[in-house]
This record gives structure tokens, C-alpha cells and sequence, in this order.
């Protein structure tokens, strides 16, 4: 049974414009999030995260949104430039110890046109 | 630094072969993870390390073995594989702090006939 899902398998974005992927979970007793960027060929690699004890949390031109009563996540990337290209994982855990295992969402597939 | 690096990149097995992947990280962390990638899966944990010498469970880890002897390093086993071990397998390391950030090897995509 899938924890953490992320129900747009793709999302198409003009550059400059914002793009918004969203996240869902089911355990309520995840309290840590965290968004990775996956390119082609490559590992996945850390965007941002946040902790259930704030609802926001800025790095940049990214920005993530918690809202725990609807166990929702989301993240906002504005501009969106062609680079941010890629697939995006949210990911979510119980604790923020080396112990506490990741549970991965699905992905979705951020096309940013030029 | 090199970061966490996988050996092979891409391989190609036949049912009921076995082989080991490698996974190398030169960044002194105590933790290390192997993961599994699949369409429409998402990652899924096989097994995770906490230190030298210590190895655990993770959400799939049947048909896989796995070895930390030094703390550089961890090794997935495949005795026997099947078909359904046909994936792209992702090594993660991680070490404790203040944001929980795993740092993830390139990958080594399997492909078993």
C-alpha cells in the first residue's frame, strides 16, 4: 500500500511561470518531508524539505508547503526554468534519524518549455 | 569527492544467476541504503546499514542479501535471480545531522532474463 503518492504522473510548464507539484500521505505519524530532483541517468538528488512542525519552508526559488490536516504537501517552483526539468519525488518519514526509513512517492515528471 | 559511486553501471543476468552489486561512498557516513526502482513504484527500501558490520530489513527485502564489512562500503547480493529483480537499484548514504538528507549513487540498472 502506497504512503505517499503523488497522483500527476506528468506536468507541463511554460518557463518562467510557476510550476506546483503535489503530494499526498496516509500515516499520520510521518513528520518529516522532503523533495528530491531526479535527472535521466542519475541519482536522485536533495531539493528541500520541512519539518510537520511548520507549514512552509523557502530555499530559493522552491518552496514547500505542508498542511498536515489534509496530509498534503506541495512544492513551488517559481520561475520554473527549463533546467528544472526532471522528475521530483516527495519522500516522507517518521523521525529524522539514520534509522527512520524514507517512504518515496511515485513521481511526477516536470517538463519546463522554453 | 567523489560522493556515493555503483558498480556495474548496467547488467544483464539470466534466472537463477547470482551476482553483488557495489556500492562506495568516500563520505565518512554511518548509514547506508540500498533502494529499488520500478514504473509507477516509486523507490522502495531492500535493506539499510547503521554502521559497520550491521545490516537490517527494509520494506522489500526478500530474495537480496547484503554486507557492510567496512564502512565505506555495502554490497547487494542477488543469489538466485528472478525476472521480477529486474530494476534500476539505487545506493544511498547518510549521515546524522540536522536535515535528513540521503545522498544517492547514479544507479545500476539490472535486467534479468
Amino acid at each position: 500500500d502506497q504512503q505517499v503518492k503523488q497522483n500527476s504522473p506528468s506536468l507541463s510548464v511554460q518557463e518562467g511561470r510557476i510550476s506546483i507539484l503535489n503530494c499526498d500521505y496516509t500515516n499520520s505519524m510521518f513528520d518529516y518531508f522532503l523533495w528530491y530532483k531526479k535527472y535521466p541517468a542519475e541519482g536522485p538528488t536533495f531539493l528541500i524539505s520541512i519539518s510537520s512542525i511548520k507549514d512552509k519552508n523557502e530555499d530559493g526559488r522552491f518552496t514547500v508547503f505542508l498542511n498536515k490536516s489534509a496530509k498534503h504537501l506541495s512544492l513551488h517552483i517559481v520561475p520554473s526554468q527549463p533546467g528544472d526539468s526532471a522528475v521530483y519525488f516527495c519522500a516522507a518519514s517518521r523521525g529524522r534519524t539514520g534509522a527512520n526509513n524514507l517512504f518515496f512517492g511515485t513521481g511526477t515528471r516536470l517538463t519546463v518549455i522554453p | 569527492n567523489a560522493g556515493v559511486t555503483q558498480t556495474p553501471k548496467f547488467r544483464v543476468l539470466k534466472t537463477g544467476q547470482s551476482m553483488t552489486l557495489l556500492c562506495a561512498q568516500d563520505m565518512n557516513h554511518e548509514y547506508m541504503y540500498w533502494y529499488r526502482q520500478d514504473p509507477g513504484m516509486g523507490l522502495r527500501l531492500i535493506h539499510y546499514s547503521v554502521g559497520e558490520g550491521t545490516t537490517a530489513k527494509g520494506e522489500v527485502p526478500d530474495g537480496y542479501n547484503v554486507s557492510r564489512l567496512k564502512k565505506q562500503n555495502f554490497l547487494l547480493g542477488l543469489e538466485s535471480a528472478a525476472p521480477s529483480q529486474t530494476s534500476v537499484y539505487f545506493c544511498a548514504s547518510f549521515r546524522q545531522g540536522r536535515s535528513y538528507e540521503q545522498y544517492f549513487g547514479p544507479g545500476t540498472r539490472l535486467t534479468v532474463t
